[in-house]
C-alpha cells in the first residue's frame, strides 16, 4: 500500500512565523499535490508538481512556495503565516497519469496560527 | 469560483436503504470523475471513478452515474451501512492530473 506520511497531525504557530510542512511518499510516485480544505469551501489547489524541481501554482498559492529536492518528498513553506491560513493541510501523490485511480493523501496536519 | 458543486452539505439515510449523493459541474470540458470518503483526522480516500466516455460504473454496493448533457454526476450507495458514515466528496478534471473538489457531503447512515 503507498503511503503518504505527513510530518506532524497537529501545529500552532505565531503570526510572522515561517512555517514547513513536510510530506513524503513511499511508492515513487511522480506527482505531488498540497491542498487546503476549509469548512464550505472542500479542498482547494495550493501547489502541485510532476517531477523533482518542478512546481506547479495550484489555485490559491498566494503566501504559499513548495520545494521538491527530492522525487519522495514535497514541502510546503508559508513564508509568514497568517490567520487566514489557519486550516486542515492535505498531502497527496499520484503516478503520473492519475486518471482512474484517484490521489493517496496523507492524514493531513490540522495548522492553527495565533 | 466553485466549478464542482455538492450543494447538500449533509444527509442522513437509514441502514439497509439507498444513499444518493449528488454532484454538479460548470465546466464542459471535465472529462474524468472521482469519488472520495473521508473519515475525521484522516485523509480523503479513493473510492470510485468514471470516464466521460461511460454513463455508469460499479464497484460492490457503490455505483456512480453521469449525466453529461446536465453536468451532473452522483453515487448510489445501496444499501447503506453504519461504517459508510463520513463526508463524501466529488471531484473532475480535464487533464486526468489536476482534481478540482466539490466541498463536500456528509453522510450519516443510522442503525
Amino acid at each position: 500500500d503507498v503511503k503518504v506520511t505527513q510530518s506532524s497531525r497537529y501545529l500552532v504557530k505565531r503570526t510572522g512565523e515561517k512555517v514547513f510542512l513536510e510530506c513524503v511518499q513511499d511508492m515513487d510516485h511522480e506527482n505531488m499535490f498540497w491542498y487546503r480544505q476549509d469548512p464550505g469551501l472542500g479542498l482547494r489547489l495550493i501547489y502541485f508538481s510532476y517531477d523533482v524541481k518542478m512546481k506547479e501554482k495550484g489555485d490559491i498559492p498566494e503566501g504559499y512556495s513548495v520545494s521538491r529536492e527530492k522525487k519522495e518528498r514535497f514541502s510546503l513553506i508559508l513564508e509568514s503565516a497568517s490567520t487566514n491560513q489557519t486550516s486542515m493541510y492535505l498531502c497527496a501523490s499520484s503516478l503520473r497519469q492519475v486518471v482512474l485511480y484517484g490521489y493517496t493523501f496523507g492524514s493531513g496536519t490540522r495548522l492553527t496560527v495565533v | 469560483d466553485q466549478q464542482v458543486k455538492q450543494n447538500s452539505p449533509s444527509l442522513s439515510v437509514q441502514e439497509g436503504r439507498i444513499s444518493i449523493l449528488n454532484c454538479d459541474y460548470t465546466n464542459s470540458m471535465f472529462d474524468y470523475f472521482l469519488w472520495y470518503k473521508k473519515y475525521p483526522a484522516e485523509g480523503p480516500t479513493f473510492l470510485i471513478s468514471i470516464s466521460s466516455i461511460k454513463d455508469k460504473n460499479e464497484d460492490g454496493r457503490f455505483t456512480v452515474f453521469l449525466n453529461k448533457s446536465a453536468k451532473h454526476l452522483s453515487l448510489h450507495i445501496v444499501p447503506s451501512q453504519p461504517g459508510d458514515s463520513a463526508v463524501y466528496f466529488c471531484a473532475a478534471s480535464f487533464t486526468g492530473n489536476q482534481f478540482y473538489f466539490g466541498t463536500g457531503t456528509s453522510l450519516t447512515v443510522i442503525p
